[in-house]
């Protein structure tokens, strides 16, 4: 059963650069079947596609984002990272992790559990 | 890339049918029959429902269904269980690899 797990820091202050790391178990992270994603929703609010990654490293992000948004693979950690600069208050969210499946599939059907990141000084 | 909009709250009885609206634009949800749905109940991440507008995952309740006209997406949920409480949010390709959520829908089970 493939599984998703997000980690880092919890608290990160504004301006600085939030890391997030999701390692991928029960399956390897170099398919070229799926996209790895990330996903975050704000506290009471819905969710935003943040961007996706292929293993060959290929990134695609939202436009909202895409100046402060970088996204790594590292296929022998068999983890991809998220890194978002210059964080504000309004990028205080949930953070998850997603495996998409690309092709005419095309959606995400497996998620981390999602991890809290806020900012605050 | 703005949000899909989804209606804010929907509510109905057990064994009654509800249907979700998701209403994008020609570059999205118009374009491409790549329409998922996603239950969120509070607290844990969501799960996918449906994919591809109407194809329901292997194990999820075929009360579930999905389909499409023009920029709109729907989602119908039948027979109505306690248990259907929960967010719902629909997502489109939107071009160039890019994908774009709707704004959610919270299910109230009366």
């Amino acid at each position: 059963q493939l599984q998703l797990q997000e980690s880092g820091p919890g608290l990160v202050k504004p301006s600085e650069t939030l890391s997030l790391t999701c390692t991928v178990s029960g399956g390897s992270i170099s398919s070229s079947s799926y996209y790895w994603g990330w996903i975050r929703q704000p506290p009471a609010k819905g969710l935003e596609w943040i961007g996706l990654i292929f293993y060959s490293g290929s990134t695609y992000y939202t436009p909202s984002l895409k100046s402060r948004v970088t996204m790594s693979v590292d296929t022998s950690k068999n983890q991809f990272s998220l890194s978002l600069s210059s964080v504000t208050a309004a990028d205080t969210a949930v953070y998850y992790c997603a495996r998409l499946i690309s092709g005419s599939g095309s959606a995400f059907d497996y998620w981390g559990q999602g991890t809290l990141v806020t900012v605050s000084p | 890339q703005s949000a899909l909009t989804q209606p804010a709250s929907v509510s109905a009885s057990p064994g009654q049918s509800i249907t979700i609206s998701c209403t994008g634009t020609s570059s999205d949800v118009g374009s491409y029959n790549l329409v998922s749905w996603y239950q969120q109940h509070p607290g844990k991440a969501p799960k996918l429902i449906i994919s591809e507008v109407s194809k329901r995952p292997s194990g999820v309740s075929n009360r579930f269904s999905g389909s499409k006209s023009g920029n709109t997406a729907s989602l119908t949920i039948s027979g109505l269980q306690a248990e259907d409480e929960a967010d719902y949010y629909c997502c489109s390709y939107a071009g160039s690899t890019t994908r774009v959520f709707g704004g959610g829908t919270k299910l109230t089970v009366l």
